[in-house]
């Protein structure tokens, strides 16, 4: 079963507008962090923001927030003010685990494109 | 500070043959990861090591794949013989700990393997 679903193979946005990108998943681990990551086209995957299962409040980093419904397993990213720049793949992940190890699994990613 | 290094940055070789990549992380950083990325994919983990030592590689196809992270620093990965599916971004990345709360991981920029 897939731990980490992105639906949304390919997003569209106009620059200056706001997007989110879904990301739902599953574990049955209390403690849990979730992640977004960019990859641009040059490969690199760059760190966005990070939510952790107890966190009470939606992280928030710059222009990345994280719609965080914990009932509903659900963490998606929201992107306000689109730039050029944001045209990216975006992968959702989640890291679970303990004792034995902490795992980080990646979602499939979405392709966003911000047009002109 | 210094980013995660990995070489080579791009390998072709033909299927059968044997590949190794290397990857030194960011100083201090105790955990190392190596994920495989296969095209239209998020990465998967191949192998974890906290230390010198491995903390996870369960998915790690081991007639085939080896890793070793000696003095607890920067890391090989090793594929022999080579299959047409190996062809793929591999990704080093480090975190301070396994636990990676605020910071996530940092990537390194990959080796992209083509298998002919």
């Amino acid at each position: 079963a897939q731990k980490i679903t992105q639906t949304q193979p390919g997003m569209f946005v106009q620059e200056k507008e706001a997007v989110t990108l879904d990301c739902t998943y599953d574990t049955s681990d209390p403690s849990y962090g979730l992640f977004w990551y960019k990859q641009p086209s040059s490969g690199e995957m760059i760190f966005l923001i990070y939510q952790g299962s107890y966190d009470q409040q939606n992280a928030t980093e710059g222009r990345y927030s994280l719609n965080f419904q914990k009932a509903r397993k659900s963490a998606n990213l929201v992107i306000s003010a689109s730039q050029l720049g944001d045209s990216a793949m975006y992968f959702c992940a989640m890291r679970e685990g303990g004792t034995g190890g902490f795992k980080t699994i990646f979602g499939a990613g979405t392709r966003l494109f911000v047009k002109a | 500070e210094a980013g995660v290094a990995q070489s080579p940055r791009y390998k072709i070789i033909e299927k059968r043959q044997s590949v190794a990549f290397w990857c030194n992380p960011i100083s201090g950083h105790a955990t190392l990861y190596w994920y495989q990325q296969i095209l239209g994919q998020g990465p998967k983990l191949l192998i974890q090591f906290q230390n010198n030592g491995v903390v996870d590689d369960s998915q790690l196809p081991k007639d085939r794949f080896s890793a070793e992270r000696l003095k607890g620093v920067d890391s090989t990965l090793k594929i022999q013989p080579a299959k047409l599916e190996d062809s793929a971004v591999y990704l080093c990345a480090s975190s301070l700990s396994q636990q990676g709360r605020y910071g996530g991981y940092t990537f390194g920029s990959g080796t992209r393997l083509t298998v002919v």
